[in-house]
């Protein structure tokens, strides 16, 4: 039971690298949702996607891009990083309202 | 916007002592509601839900939560806590008009042996 996948687990970048992150889900679920977690500050949303092909924005969207090319991928890509951008990334999934699921999360380092 | 908002932040409670967060949201209308629990180094859990009926909703590991609407709340209580209950807690909603969850800032819940 794979569920929510994402990779890479752990990744350092150097300010103005770029970098994508890759979230798969096998739950044949219409949403996908990317997160990040600071201390003190709970899960914050970065965008979603409602179905293949259409991405929306979250909470916090500045600096990130979404694409949803396939229904089972949510890729989250990073184009100049930043410090401020160092945090742990969670990829999620769910049926429309109902419970998402998490991956294991993603630790950024942006140095 | 909505809004969750948990106001213990930091809970450290002995073994066998009863546990309750506190959760409140800012949205009018129906909603979902959930806690989630991350234990150290781990991804996010789902606790229990509630979507309608009974307000009353019991999860895993022996936790349960009650809505209360009329105050907006959805606290997490458990009678007797474990060591293995360190771990930090979320509550989140959602409604049909915002489909991804917004989540509190979390409790941290420490539990001595």
């Amino acid at each position: 039971n794979a569920g929510v996948t994402q990779t890479p687990k752990f990744r350092v970048l150097k300010t103005g690298q770029s970098m994508t992150l890759l979230c798969a889900q096998d739950m044949n679920h219409e949403y996908m949702y990317w997160y990040r977690q600071d201390p003190g500050m709970g899960l914050r949303l970065i965008h979603y996607s409602v179905g293949e092909g259409t991405t929306a924005k979250g909470e916090v969207p500045d600096g990130y891009n979404v694409s949803r090319l396939k229904k089972q991928n949510f890729l989250l890509g990073l184009e100049s990083a930043a410090p401020s951008q160092t945090s742990v990334y969670f990829c999620a999934s769910s049926l429309g309202t109902f419970e998402a699921f998490f991956g294991q999360g993603t630790r950024l380092t942006v140095v | 916007a909505q809004s969750v908002s948990q106001h213990n932040h930091h809970v450290i409670l002995s073994e066998a002592a009863s546990l309750e967060l506190g959760c409140n949201y800012s949205y009018g209308g129906t909603v979902n509601l959930f806690w989630y629990v991350q234990y150290p180094g781990q991804h996010l859990q789902l606790l229990l839900k509630y979507f309608s009926g009974d307000p009353l909703v019991k999860g895993i590991k022996g936790f349960e939560a009650e809505f209360i609407k009329s105050k907006f709340s959805f606290n997490l209580r458990k009678p007797s806590v474990q060591w293995s209950d360190t771990a930090e807690y979320f509550c989140a909603v959602n409604h049909a008009g915002r489909r991804a969850l917004t989540f509190g800032s979390g409790t941290r819940l420490q539990v001595q042996p």
